[in-house]
C-alpha cells in the first residue's frame, strides 16, 4: 500500500492563479480531510469528507473547494490564490465507522508546500 | 467552537531529562489523539485515549486522559535525541455525528545531547 499520496510536493503560484492539490489513498478509507499548517498555528481543518459524494467545511474553508467523486481521491482546489494561502497542506484519511473505535486514526500524506507570491 | 489549548509551545531539554506537554479543551471530548511530527515530516499517529481517567504507556511515553475528559498529557521519561519533533494533541467533540478533530498548536521538543 502506498498509503496517502499528495502531489505536487512543492508549488509556487502568483496571486490570482488557480490550481488543484491532489490527494489519493489506497486504504479504502471512508474519511478524508485537508489541513493547512502554518508556523505556530498547528493544523487547521479546511474541508473534510465522510464518504464519496459527501463533503463539509472545516475551520478555515474560505478560498478552497473540494469534491469527492471516488473513495480514493480528494482534490483541493484554490480558485484564486492569495498570499495568505501560503502554507503547508496535508491530506489525511481515516477508516471511519468501518474502523470501529480506531476509525478516527488519521493517516497523513507527505504534504504540499505552497507559496503564493 | 471547540478549542484545544496546548502548552508549552516550546521545550528544550537535556538528553535524559523528562518532558511533559499538556492539552486542555474548552468542551468535553469523546476522545483525544496524540501525534508526532518530525522536522520536515508529516504528523504520525501515536495513540488514542477514550475512557475517562485512562492511562496508556508506550515504552518511555505515558499518555493520560483527564477524569472530566477535557484535558490530557503526554510525558516522556529520559528523553533521547530521537524524541525530537513537535507533539500535537487532537480532540474529537462529544456531539452526535461529530467527526472533526481539533488540533492543539503543538509543543516543539528540542533535545540537547
Amino acid at each position: 500500500n502506498a498509503g496517502v499520496t499528495q502531489t505536487p510536493k512543492f508549488q509556487v503560484l502568483k496571486t490570482g492563479q488557480s490550481m488543484t492539490l491532489q490527494c489519493a489513498q489506497d486504504m479504502n478509507h471512508e474519511y478524508m480531510s485537508w489541513y493547512r499548517q502554518d508556523p505556530g498555528m498547528g493544523l487547521r481543518l479546511i474541508h473534510y469528507s465522510v464518504g464519496a459524494g459527501i463533503t463539509d467545511q472545516g475551520e478555515v474553508p474560505n478560498g478552497y473547494n473540494v469534491s469527492r467523486s471516488t473513495t480514493e481521491d480528494f482534490p483541493l482546489r484554490l480558485l484564486s490564490a492569495a498570499p495568505s494561502q501560503t502554507s503547508v497542506y496535508f491530506c489525511a484519511s481515516s477508516p471511519g465507522l468501518a474502523g470501529g473505535r480506531m476509525g478516527n486514526e488519521q493517516f497523513f500524506g507527505p504534504g504540499t508546500r505552497l507559496t503564493v507570491l | 467552537g471547540q478549542q484545544v489549548m496546548q502548552i508549552p509551545q516550546y521545550q528544550h531539554v537535556q538528553e535524559g531529562e523528562d518532558f511533559t506537554t499538556y492539552c486542555n479543551s474548552s468542551t468535553t471530548l469523546s476522545n483525544i489523539q496524540w501525534y508526532k511530527q518530525r522536522p520536515g515530516g508529516h504528523p504520525v499517529f501515536l495513540i488514542q485515549l477514550v475512557k475517562s481517567g485512562e492511562v496508556k504507556k508506550q515504552k518511555r511515553l505515558t499518555f493520560q486522559f483527564g477524569e472530566a475528559k477535557k484535558n490530557s498529557s503526554l510525558h516522556i521519561t529520559a528523553t533521547q535525541t530521537t524524541d525530537v519533533g513537535t507533539y500535537f494533541c487532537a480532540g474529537r467533540g462529544s456531539g452526535a455525528g461529530s467527526y472533526q478533530l481539533t488540533f492543539g498548536k503543538g509543543t516543539k521538543l528540542s533535545v540537547i545531547p
